[in-house]
């Protein structure tokens, strides 16, 4: 078991790029969720999807969309980066609401 | 606002030494609190907490929540190299709605 993988681990962007974060998990979870993870600050979630085929807005949704492409992989799109989305972005899932979450290594993305 | 606070930010101690840190929070529809320790990379869960006064308990480590008091309590006893890390607590403030802390940072000194 892998448990919550990501690709990419690192990844350098320029202003205006766009790029696909990818996570997938092998619990056969129902939910997952995208979040930030920024110095001085908390993890803040972005999206989340509570199942299969639903995905609904986090906290610090702008700039950001996802897609939950089947019950194992859940992405995470930048379509114009921008230098406020440096950070560490992990992917967690979950058996459902209230359950406790797992959370994948990171990526970690630098916005030049 | 729903918010977290946890303290101290960080803290230095030697190995074998006790240390408990604190998590307080205001949320206005408190369901759970969590408690998860990251190192290098992802964060691993420890414990989650729903009742108050009910001590959760692995190994060296401990939490309890008081829900009068809005907070909880990490405790590591007899503590080693290997629990340097950055202990998070959040709050799940709703359905799908977790709030973290920043985290307290701990260094155990050989």
């Amino acid at each position: 078991n892998a448990g919550v993988t990501q690709t990419p681990k690192f990844q350098v962007l320029k202003t205006g790029q766009s790029m696909t974060l990818q996570c997938a998990q092998d619990m056969n979870h129902n939910s997952m969720y995208w979040y930030r993870q920024d110095p001085g600050m908390g993890l803040r979630l972005i999206y989340y999807s509570a199942s299969e085929g639903t995905t609904d807005k986090g906290e610090v949704p702008n700039g950001y969309n996802v897609s939950r492409l089947n019950k194992r992989e859940f992405s995470l799109r930048l379509e114009s980066a921008a230098p406020s989305q440096t950070s560490v972005y992990f992917c967690a899932s979950s058996r459902g609401a209230g359950e406790t979450q797992y959370f994948g290594p990171g990526t970690r993305l630098l916005v030049l | 606002e729903d918010k977290v606070v946890q303290s101290p930010l960080s803290l230095v101690v030697h190995e074998g030494d006790t240390v408990t840190l604190n998590c307080s929070y205001e949320v206005t529809n408190f369901r759970s609190l969590l408690w998860y320790k990251q190192e290098k990379k992802a964060p691993t869960f420890l414990f989650m907490l729903t009742s108050s006064g009910i001590e959760k308990k692995s190994g060296r480590l401990s939490s309890i929540l008081d829900k009068k008091e809005l907070f909880s309590i990490l405790n590591i006893t007899a503590t080693q190299t290997g629990d340097s890390a950055v202990y998070l607590c959040a709050v799940e403030a709703g359905t799908y709605k977790y709030i973290f802390g920043t985290g307290t940072r701990l260094k155990v000194l050989a």
